[in-house]
């Protein structure tokens, strides 16, 4: 099965920061891979799907990128509200298997 | 909008029943498939299998749960349903169902139920 491994497990940064989270897939899964935030006590909530695609209603300081094996979650502007657990989650093939997770915190 | 129902609280050995009721689509709809997902500490959030209508009905299982798991649907009622048997304590798990939409994420969650087994 192809594994996704997400980093860093956690950062601290301050409001206005640009926030930059990786995913990496150990097979090739094209641009099948969506990224969600959790809230905590939350149920997860769809940001971005097709690696790129903004999800309907997500505010534009959400971004993705990447293709193949490396994909990239981008907060141009971290705000108070976006204090949450990001995974990302490919969906080529099953199992549709999601990353370990990075929480994100202000600092 | 999916809603969840079923037991918190299982033995182990017991079997683990859950219902997610679709309103405002179909679970027949050919653009959807229908999937479980768990997420506890220790496991995180682990996808656990999915149903869903092409030319016919298909039900995808993760291996981990393959041998103990089975995914229903029923048209009539517009649900679908997942019966986990044999359960342990390992089960332990905040359970989901979630819509995806033509290979666009899952872009839609059941509010989730806390399954405890203990003994």
């Amino acid at each position: 099965d192809i594994q996704m491994t997400q980093s860093p497990s956690s950062l601290s940064a301050s409001v206005g920061d640009r926030v930059t989270i990786t995913c990496r897939a150990s097979q090739d899964i094209s641009n099948r891979l969506a990224w969600y935030q959790q809230k905590p006590g939350k149920v997860p909530q769809l940001l971005i799907y097709g690696a790129s695609t903004l999800q309907s209603g997500v505010p534009s300081r959400f971004s993705g990128n990447g293709f193949g094996t490396d994909f990239i979650l981008t907060i141009s502007s971290l705000q108070p509200e976006d204090v949450a657990t990001y995974y990302c989650q490919k969906y080529n093939s099953v199992p549709l298997t999601f990353g370990g997770g990075t929480k994100v915190e202000i600092k | 909008q999916l809603q969840q129902s079923g037991p918190g609280l299982l033995k182990p050995s017991q079997t683990l029943s859950l219902t997610c009721v679709i309103s405002g689509d179909s679970v027949s709809n050919k653009l959807r498939t229908w999937n479980w997902i768990r997420q506890s500490p220790s496991r995180g959030l682990e996808w656990l299998g999915r149903t869903f209508q092409r030319a016919r009905w298909t039900t995808d299982y993760a291996e981990s749960v393959k041998s103990r798991l089975v995914i229903n649907r029923d048209t009539d009622k517009n649900q679908f349903s997942l019966h986990l048997n044999s359960v342990t304590p390992e089960d332990t798990a905040v359970y989901y169902c979630a819509r995806e939409v033509d290979w666009s994420g899952l872009d839609s969650w059941g509010p989730g139920i806390l399954v405890t087994v203990s003994s």
